[in-house]
């Protein structure tokens, strides 16, 4: 069966840190990949997805970046964090075809002070 | 673009009895599906039900069923004999083309 993990569960970073959240997927191959921020009580907001190695979409502009240098890990990385940066973040992946639903990780919880 | 709304920030049922959760879509294409989740206070993402545009049958999974109607773009979920365990943060979810897109959620507290 697949599973999806993702790490750290917790994280808190100063102002100005780099930020390297990692993603993996097992028990499946070529899945599409993306990345969501939820901030307190709020839906999910989109921020990246891939459809393939080193094919990333990104939906919203800002310091935040995706890459995905095998087929199963996906990695969102900051080089200078903000304080607005701070939510729930999720991964989730989904069968290569199209319009199949979402299954997604246990997200990390990121503290900016 | 598509867009998601769920117009009800936060419901509340008595145990045992049925809700509807409401869900309103916005969208130009005619190939997509729909979807609700749910996130209980561990905040994990579970899927609850789905179901195909193309399909005139509303989906069903055991308590949780939908009420789907294209032409109006609503897409409702209710769920029956409600538990204790449903309650949780319900989101409504679109995706085209891997194009995913949740609406703002709706808090589900149950009262024993």
């Amino acid at each position: 069966s697949q599973t999806i993990h993702q790490w750290p569960a917790t994280l808190v970073q100063p102002v100005g840190s780099p930020l390297s959240l990692e993603c993996t997927v097992e028990g499946t191959s070529n899945p599409n990949l993306y990345w969501y921020r939820q901030a307190a009580g709020r839906g999910l907001q989109l921020l990246f997805y891939s459809v393939g190695i080193g094919q990333i979409s990104s939906e919203v502009p800002q310091n935040l970046s995706a890459s995905r240098p095998q087929d199963r890990q996906f990695i969102l990385s900051s080089k200078k964090l903000l304080l607005s940066d701070s939510g729930f973040y999720l991964c989730a992946w989904s069968p290569g075809q199209r319009n199949q639903p979402q299954h997604f990780g246990d997200g990390t919880r990121l503290s900016i002070l | 673009a598509q867009t998601v709304t769920q117009s009800q920030p936060e419901m509340s049922v008595q145990e045992a009895e049925t809700v509807t959760l409401s869900c309103t879509y916005d969208t130009s294409e005619s190939d997509y599906y729909l979807f609700w989740y749910k996130q209980p206070p561990s905040r994990q993402m579970i899927l609850v039900i789905r179901q195909e545009a193309y399909k005139q049958q509303n989906a069903t999974e055991n308590r949780f069923s939908v009420n789907f109607q294209k032409a109006a773009k609503s897409f409702s979920l209710k769920i029956s004999d409600s538990q204790l365990g449903d309650a949780a943060m319900y989101f409504c979810a679109y995706e085209s083309n891997n194009d995913m897109r949740f609406g703002a959620g709706t808090r589900l507290t149950v009262k024993p």
